[in-house]
């Protein structure tokens, strides 16, 4: 079964405001991940978040990680129409050798 | 750098064919993966090589073999394939650093078809 699951699954919001994705978590994790997907292309990595770490900056993507709840976030502020994407979390599996995905976060930015 | 190769980019297949997908990275990493993507279900782990000389099941591999033909290769094999197996499948290839994953780096994605 998928280890993250990420919320809300779908998110609208215009130009020039923020945005906020969650992903939940099963098992206890080695690093949190998150991608970008760009229609019809593979997914790009935006930023790794250690088990040690609470958050993260960069440029305009914030992660944080709370462990005790299992939970991240991802937030993107200042959105731009070019942010419109799929976005995923992915935490490594049992055996930290693979990564596991979630079914990912579609952002529409309205200019 | 080409980073992650993934040929072909398109296929259709009948319902019982076979082919053979194929993926190479120049970036000397030692893990790679096959993940196929159908909507709504994000990306699932069919199958992974931590290293070269090693195989493992994923989430989905029923209905897949794959084969680790060196370091740079890891091609995925549908040998009777099924309308099921429509999707479009990534390769990825990543390495370990202080025992967790480094970040994966994705191909183009190979849209797969099967009628």
């Amino acid at each position: 079964s998928q280890q993250g699951e990420e919320d809300p699954q779908a998110l609208s919001i215009q130009e020039g405001e923020n945005a906020t994705m969650n992903c939940s978590y099963k098992t206890s994790i080695n690093n949190l991940q998150w991608y970008r997907q760009n229609s019809g292309r593979g997914l790009v990595h935006l930023i790794l978040i250690r088990s040690n770490e609470r958050e993260k900056h960069s440029g305009r993507l914030r992660v944080t990680l709370d462990t005790s709840k299992k939970s991240s976030s991802l937030l993107i502020t200042a959105s731009r129409a070019a942010d419109t994407a799929s976005y995923f979390c992915a935490t490594d599996n049992q055996a930290g050798t693979a990564l596991i995905f979630g079914k990912g976060t579609t952002l529409s930015v309205s200019s | 750098n080409a980073g992650v190769t993934q040929t072909p980019k398109f296929q259709v297949l009948k319902t019982g064919q076979s082919m053979t997908l194929q993926c190479a990275q120049d970036m000397n990493h030692n893990s790679m993966y096959w993940y196929r993507q159908d909507p709504g279900m994000g990306l699932r782990l069919i199958y992974y090589s931590a290293s070269e000389g090693t195989t493992d099941k994923g989430e989905v591999p029923n209905g897949y073999n794959v084969s680790r033909l060196n370091k740079r290769e890891f091609s995925l094999r549908l040998e009777s394939a099924a309308p099921s197996q429509t999707s479009v499948y990534f390769c990825a290839s990543s390495t370990q650093t202080q025992g967790a994953l480094a970040p994966l780096h994705f191909g183009n994605g190979t849209r797969l078809t099967v009628t």
